[in-house]
């Protein structure tokens, strides 16, 4: 069974600040991953995604991808009260994606 | 708005009884997926199809599940008898390509209560 880790939080940050959120993975083979935003009682709803090391910027939102140490990050600039919400990180298996718990961050107005 | 309908939004069976879940893609996609979230847990995969079978299926979905594209558009989960543990949020995804690479479009779920 293919691992996905998060700290499930939750994770509080004030308005304005930036917000880091992690996840470690088991599966050496993974290509592909992905961080979900899902508000409470609805549907994950893609908002990044990357393929290689390094830094991949996206407006307020960075991804970044570590395959040696088996860690992705996702950092939130300028956090929003909006931007409250339970984050999922999701990495492809042989042929489909595994889900991390989420870790819930709540932006402080 | 998702571009992946699903119907009912919320449905409320008795244990035992058989739910029919639907979903409804809005693209030319072919690889649909199902996956549930039991509240306050991870999101877990359940089935995969594409070309109208199969194709591949986790340890959960289990002889009481079953999956058809029935008339080519609507996408269909059955639980043929619902125990209480089946109670989560049921999502249909859909990919453009096999396995996940360019991430999944989630549909806005259903939730089921089995009482």
């Amino acid at each position: 069974q293919k691992e996905v880790e998060q700290n499930s939080g939750p994770l509080s940050v004030p308005e304005g600040a930036i917000a880091s959120l992690n996840c470690t993975y088991s599966d050496r083979g993974s290509q592909s991953f992905f961080w979900y935003r899902q508000y409470s009682g609805k549907s994950p709803e893609l908002i990044m995604s990357i393929y290689s090391n390094g830094d991949k910027e996206d407006g307020r939102f960075t991804a970044q991808l570590n395959k040696a140490s088996q860690y992705v990050s996702l950092l939130i600039r300028d956090s929003q009260p909006s931007d409250s919400a339970t984050y999922l990180c999701a990495v492809t298996g042989a042929n489909n994606l595994f889900f991390g718990t989420g870790t819930r961050l709540t932006v402080i107005p | 708005e998702p571009e992946v309908t699903q119907t009912p939004s919320h449905q409320v069976t008795q244990m035992g009884q058989e739910v029919i879940l639907r979903c409804v893609p809005i693209s030319n996609h072919l690889y649909f997926y199902w996956y549930r979230q039991i509240l306050g847990q991870k999101v877990e995969f359940l089935v995969s199809f594409y070309n109208n079978e199969i194709s591949e299926k986790s340890e959960i979905f289990d002889d009481q599940f079953s999956v058809e594209r029935p008339d080519g558009s609507n996408f269909t989960l059955k639980i043929r008898s619902t125990k209480l543990e089946d109670s989560a949020m049921y999502f249909c995804a859909r990919a453009p390509v096999e396995g996940g690479n360019y991430g999944y479009t989630f549909g806005s779920g259903t939730r089921l209560t089995v009482v």
